[in-house]
Parts: C-alpha cells; structure tokens; sequence
C-alpha cells in the first residue's frame, strides 16, 4: 500500500530532551516536506527536501533540523524542544515538486513538550 | 504575503441539506493549484478536491463542487447532499511552483458539524 509513515504518532517529552520525529514513504517520491498545525493557525511548513541531501527552511524552520540521506525517509529532529514546539506534526511528499503532484500526508504526529 | 483566509471559524448545516465553505486567497503567482483538505478526528488530512488555476470550468468530486473565480482570487467549496460522514475541519489551500519549493499554504481551517 502507498502511504507515509511517521513515528511516534504521540510523544509527551520534556524542554531541552533531544527527539526524533522519522517519516518514511514507500512511493519513491522525491519532494517531501514537514508541517506543524496549531489551532487558529492552520499547516505551515517548517522545512523541504527536493531530493536526497537537498534540503532548505520553510517559513517556521526555528529549532528544527532535518535530513535526507535516503530517498523514503525525512526526519524532522529537535535539538531541545521546547513548549511552544508542541504542536500536530505532518510529513508529506509527492513525486516531485511540478505541477498535478498530489502531496500524500502521513497521519500525524501529536507532540507535546513540558 | 501570500495568504488563504477562511473568514468563517465554524459552520452548521442539516443532513442532506447543502453547504458552502468560502475561502480567499491571495498570491501573485499565476500559474497555480488550489485545495480543499478535509480533517476528520482521526487528524488525517484528506484531499477532497483540487483546482487548476489554468482551468476555467469547477472542479466537482461527486457531492463536492468548487466555485473559482480567478479574478476575484476566490475559492468556495459546495456539499451537496452533506452526511454525517462530513463533519470535521476543512482546509482551503493552495500550492505555487516557483523557484526550488512547492510548499501548500493553507488556511486557519472551518470546522463543519453536520446535524441529524
């Protein structure tokens, strides 16, 4: 079955505690991003990867880090999390960054820090 | 800034009754798609329909239509028939293809309950 897998689904942690948020899709999807939901805000995208090592910030990338050394997978890292990077996490991805791509979302990642 | 504005926090509407969800939006790209993703409890993001900006005539997927009206930068989503099955939060989006990114900008969401 195609889909994007992420893991943990939920993580209570405290501030400063390293953590790992993986995805992974099986579609050899090229193009895969990162999004926080939080209430009244809507999906924004924290960081982005065109291919394998081509990574580069969205427009919320404070106290994230990411990388990609294989195609399927696109973990989203945090240093030292803190409260206010408690939120709903989703990766996506899609074939490639052009045009009639759907993005397939994984189904979340529900975070909280205290 | 680009933007997507759902000025309506929650909607209602009677089972079998319709509905429409309004969403604006402004970018000064103009090759362009526009969304709609459906967020049931289960926080899965559903695709319910999409929009070419190219493409004059509305999307429909079964009881789901959109009203596009490029100029006026609007983006409206209509349930026919609405079920129970319908109610959860709605996301207005759209995605632009410029420069390395292709990122969706999404809306605050609408939240939709649907009454027996």
């Amino acid at each position: 079955e195609a889909q994007v897998t992420q893991n943990p689904r939920y993580l209570i942690t405290v501030t400063g505690k390293k953590l790992t948020v993986t995805c992974s899709q099986n579609m050899n999807h090229e193009y895969m991003s990162w999004y926080r939901q939080d209430p009244g805000l809507g999906l924004r995208q924290i960081y982005y990867s065109m291919n394998v090592e081509v990574t580069d910030k969205g427009d919320v990338p404070e106290g994230y880090k990411v990388s990609r050394k294989e195609k399927r997978n696109f973990p989203l890292i945090l240093e030292s999390p803190s409260p206010n990077q408690t939120s709903l996490y989703f990766c996506a991805s899609s074939l490639h960054r052009g045009r009639d791509n759907e993005q397939f979302f994984g189904p979340g990642t529900r975070l909280t820090v205290l | 800034a680009q933007t997507v504005t759902q000025s309506q926090p929650e909607m209602s509407v009677q089972e079998a009754e319709t509905v429409t969800l309004s969403c604006t939006y402004d970018t000064s790209e103009s090759d362009y798609y526009l969304f709609w993703y459906k967020q049931p409890p289960s926080r899965q993001m559903i695709l319910v329909i999409r929009q070419e900006a190219y493409k004059q005539q509305n999307a429909t997927e079964n009881r789901f239509s959109v009203n596009f009206q490029k100029a006026a930068k609007s983006f409206s989503l209509k349930i026919s028939d609405s079920q129970l099955g319908d109610a959860a939060m709605y996301f207005c989006a759209y995605r632009t293809f410029t420069g390395a990114n292709s990122k969706l900008t999404f809306g605050k969401g609408i939240t939709l309950s649907v009454r027996p």
